[in-house]
């Protein structure tokens, strides 16, 4: 079946500090890969997606490169902030499987100033 | 403004009872999910509906039940049969087809405790 692998948290950085958090997958069909954020006692937000091999989704300073042959769709920040403190959560979808998306289990990352 | 709408934000109920947790949205959606989070833990998938009037289980179905009456809204009964209901649970919509690009936009959250 579909699977996600995301490094377990919490991370915990200093500001302008560089964020590195890894997700791997396994999926049965080509899927999309997306990075949602949930901020503490709320639902989550979309933060990027790539649909195909070497796409790159970016948003907010966050960039995630969709690499096949590693199966894996790293999230990367140059410089965090105060505000970027949240849960990240990786996920994937596959057509095959009615759009349904499988979530990894969250990574918690913690800024401090 | 379009979105989704959880209500209640924060819900009690009592061993035994069933509850029903509300999802309306005005995005016109095809598809409306239902989710579970459990503390450090990621989502699971509850119900899922691509169209009104039909649904599917997800991962974990037991001990919940849905309607899809009406394209807008997505209600979860979680039953007494659940065995361990309390958790923070979410509600999703997406539009249908594109090959599977599609982004789902999540609500609010309903946190159940069970008393």
């Amino acid at each position: 079946g579909d699977s996600v692998t995301q490094m377990e948290g919490p991370v915990t950085l200093s500001e302008e500090a560089f964020l590195t958090i890894n997700c791997t997958y396994t999926a049965t069909g080509y899927p999309s890969l997306f990075w949602y954020v949930q901020y503490p006692g709320e639902g989550l937000q979309l933060l990027l997606k790539a649909t195909k091999a070497d796409d790159k989704g970016s948003n907010k300073g966050f960039e995630a490169t969709y690499r096949k042959e590693t199966t894996s769709f790293h999230l990367e920040k140059g410089s965090v902030q105060v505000s970027d403190s949240a849960v990240y959560f990786c996920a994937l979808s596959v057509v095959a499987a009615g759009n349904k998306l499988t979530f990894g289990g969250g990574t918690r990352v913690l800024v401090k100033p | 403004d379009g979105g989704i709408t959880q209500s209640p934000k924060y819900l009690f109920r009592k061993e035994g009872q069933n509850v029903t947790l509300s999802c309306e949205q005005n995005l016109n959606h095809d598809a409306m999910y239902w989710y579970r989070q459990d503390p450090g833990q990621g989502l699971r998938l509850i119900y899922y509906s691509q169209i009104v009037n039909d649904f599917q289980k997800g991962d974990i179905a037991e001990g919940y039940s849905v309607s899809r009456e009406k394209k807008e809204s997505f209600p979860l009964t979680v039953t007494s049969a659940q065995k361990n209901p309390t958790a923070f649970y979410l509600c999703a919509s997406s539009i249908v087809g594109q090959g599977g690009h599609n982004e789902q936009f999540f609500g609010p959250g309903t946190r159940l405790t069970v008393l």
